[in-house]
């Protein structure tokens, strides 16, 4: 069965602080994905990541993918109160197109 | 160029009803994919669909639901008989297979949040 895992699930931290959050995956991916969602609205769509190394970065965040250790990393910088929120990581693997979603990380900064 | 609109946003549904959700994807979007996220989980996949065809519905249930996706309209899910378990929020996403830079992205509707009483 195709698992894709997030850890940490709840995250507090303050603003100003950095973190990284980690999705790991049980078998090779083909493209790995980074949703944000906020409360009782839809998927916004921050990182596509297609290959090994792949390394992208928007704002505070950066998403980078490591396929030989089927991991993907999110890390935060100098947090701010408006990244509170759930965010996912999905992916699609073995040529299909369905995304598989870890359970998700919700994100609270404190001012 | 507008995005992926669902309808209804929210619906209350009886037991034993019919739920029907729409999706309309974005303009040029012919794949059509619904997720189901339970409160409190990640989204579930349900059901990948092009036009007149489904192409994946390994994540169905295997009674009472169904969908479609017909040459002219939007794509529907249907639920007969709706139980209290299929309170969840349905969310419909479209791509364009070879869009930019080739990354087959999907682009996730608002969502209808379905509660049966």
């Amino acid at each position: 069965e195709l698992k894709v895992e997030q850890n940490p699930l709840f995250l507090s931290m303050q603003e100003g602080k950095n973190y990284t959050i980690y999705c790991n995956y049980s078998t090779t991916s083909d493209r790995l994905y980074w949703y944000r969602q906020d409360p009782g609205k839809s998927l916004e769509s921050l990182f596509v990541l297609l290959s090994n190394g792949a390394v992208k970065q928007e704002g505070r965040l950066m998403a980078s993918l490591d396929t030989k250790a089927r991991l993907s990393t999110l890390h935060i910088t100098a947090a701010v109160h408006d990244l509170s929120a759930t965010y996912f990581c999905a992916g699609t693997f073995r040529g299909s197109e369905k995304l598989v979603f870890g359970k998700g990380m919700k994100l609270t900064v404190n001012p | 160029n507008a995005g992926v609109m669902q309808n209804p946003r929210h619906l209350v549904r009886r037991r034993g009803q019919e739920a029907r959700l729409r999706c309309s994807p974005m303009k040029g979007h012919s794949h059509v994919y619904w997720y189901r996220q339970l409160p409190e989980e990640g989204l579930k996949f349900m059901v990948y669909l092009q036009k007149e065809n489904i192409i994946d519905e390994s994540g169905m249930p295997k009674e009472r639901f169904s969908a479609e996706f017909p040459k002219e309209g939007p794509s529907i899910l249907r639920i007969q008989q709706v139980v209290r378990g299929d309170s969840a929020a349905y969310f419909c996403a479209s791509s364009s297979r070879g869009g930019a830079a080739g990354s087959y992205e999907q682009y996730f509707g608002p969502g209808t949040r379905l509660t049966v009483t």
